[in-house]
């Protein structure tokens, strides 16, 4: 167990829905990062959180969002989809330890239907 | 543009032999961290070995070790005493620096073969 939790592990929904994934990091990380994996594009990068300012953006579509809570959780946001948002989405934290850790949680399945 | 390549979409190895995959990397940075991550087919991303660029040995964790060639940019991944565990995705991947975003190869699929 990475500590990291997502949910829900899947979701099956129809095109031109809206769904939120959501993501706690392990406790005392303050990144959050997201990341799509589908078959063709390998793990892209979508965004990073650090204590709730966005830090980082990567390959997200401006129909996606998200954002970081004061408590630490993250949301993805994911509106207007499309069959080819079917993905495993996943969520990570990292922590230093006088080294870099980088801990995934076990993902979210999406199948747009 | 960091990016990073792994030219073995697919390998096998028999049980208990040794095999390598290969990565290689780009970057303009002299410091920055590397990584393997094992996917299993439960779907996990685990890491499995991590190494800082600016040292100069290279990162050992148990049957699993890395050759990191600085200067040619390529960071293998050193298999031994291949268990049927092993089998899974593994991924080559880079980070410019602290709490940066991690970018990843296509992955590399191993078999192990009983």
């Amino acid at each position: 167990d990475s500590g990291v939790t997502q949910t829900p592990k899947h979701l099956i929904t129809a095109t031109g829905q809206r769904v939120t994934l959501r993501c706690s990091p392990r406790s005392g990380d303050l990144s959050v990062y997201w990341y799509q994996q589908s078959l063709d594009q390998g793990l892209q990068f979508l965004i990073q959180y650090y204590n709730g300012e966005e830090r980082a953006k990567g390959n997200i579509l401006e129909r996606f969002s998200a954002q970081q809570f004061p408590d630490l959780h993250s949301e993805l946001n994911l509106s207007s989809l499309e069959l080819g948002d079917s993905a495993l989405y996943f969520c990570a934290s990292s922590v230093w330890d006088g080294g870099e850790k980088l801990f995934f949680g076990s993902g979210t399945q999406l199948s747009v239907l | 543009a960091q990016t990073v390549t792994q030219s073995q979409p697919e390998m096998s190895v028999q049980e208990a032999e040794t095999v390598t995959l290969s990565c290689t990397y780009d970057t303009s940075e002299s410091d920055y961290y590397l990584f393997w991550y094992k996917q299993p087919p439960s779907r996990q991303m685990i890491l499995v070995i991590r190494q800082e660029a600016y040292k100069q040995q290279n990162a050992t964790e148990n049957r699993f070790s890395v050759n990191f060639q600085k200067a040619a940019k390529s960071f293998s991944l050193k298999i031994s005493d291949s268990q049927l565990g092993d089998a899974a995705m593994y991924f080559c991947a880079y980070r410019r620096g602290r709490d940066d975003k991690i970018i990843f190869g296509k992955g590399t699929r191993l078999h192990i073969l009983p």
